[in-house]
């Protein structure tokens, strides 16, 4: 079965730092990747997603993540931390069941927790 | 992007009630979706809702206790119905546009 894997629970970083969150993927053909933010209290926000094509993609709010699939990972990057970044990230892979229907599955999170 | 809102944005219920909750979206969409985040977990899909026909339930997900409407392109309900506490949760609308899937900002029911 399809299935996404964030092996970080929780994740604590000091602001200014750099941030990867890991994700890994089970899929047998090429997935559709994507990483939301859920900040406290409040909904999802789309940061990026990849489809195809170039396999480094740029997000909002200084994100990016890179695609790599002899690995099946979908890592999330950030240069430097704000103390504004400290939320719960979700990745989430689109699996495609056949006949014109298809899911988003998500992995279980990562909480991220920024020191000033 | 698709803008979603949902009404009401959070709700305390007595157990045994149900509770309606909407999503109305900015543009007609075909494809809408309800999930549910239980405290401290991650998203699990309850039902997908497509414009004239049934929703379609995920494993462990009844009409009875979810029933959708779902009477245009732009608008949704779910019914959390009989309500218990282990329905405590944030209930969240989906639309996909695009090759994106976009969220709404949620319902978060707590049921005592």
């Amino acid at each position: 079965a399809q299935s996404v894997t964030q092996p970080d629970i929780h994740i604590t970083v000091s602001e200014g730092a750099s941030l990867e969150l890991r994700c890994n993927y089970s899929y047998g053909a090429t997935p559709y990747l994507f990483w939301y933010v859920q900040s406290p209290g409040q909904g999802l926000q789309l940061l990026l997603k990849y489809f195809s094509g170039d396999t480094l993609v740029q997000g909002i709010k200084g994100f990016e993540a890179e695609f790599k699939r002899s690995q099946s990972s979908f890592n999330l990057r950030k240069p430097s931390v704000h103390w504004s970044d400290a939320a719960e990230y979700f990745c989430a892979v689109v699996t495609y069941s056949g006949a014109g229907s298809y899911q988003l599955t998500f992995g279980k999170g990562t909480k991220l927790s920024v020191i000033p | 992007s698709a803008v979603i809102s949902q009404k009401p944005s959070r709700d305390i219920c007595q157990r045994g009630t149900s509770l309606t909750i909407q999503c109305q979206v900015d543009s007609q969409v075909t494809m809408m979706f309800w999930y549910r985040q239980q405290p401290g977990q991650s998203l699990t899909l309850i039902a997908t809702a497509n414009q004239g026909s049934e929703a379609t339930y995920e494993s462990g997900f009844v009409i009875d206790k979810f029933p959708i409407s779902r009477p245009n392109l732009t608008f949704s309900t779910l019914t959390v119905s009989n309500m218990s506490p282990e329905d405590s949760s944030i209930y969240l609308c989906s639309v996909v546009e695009g090759e994106t899937q976009y969220f709404g900002p949620g319902t978060r029911l707590l049921v005592l």
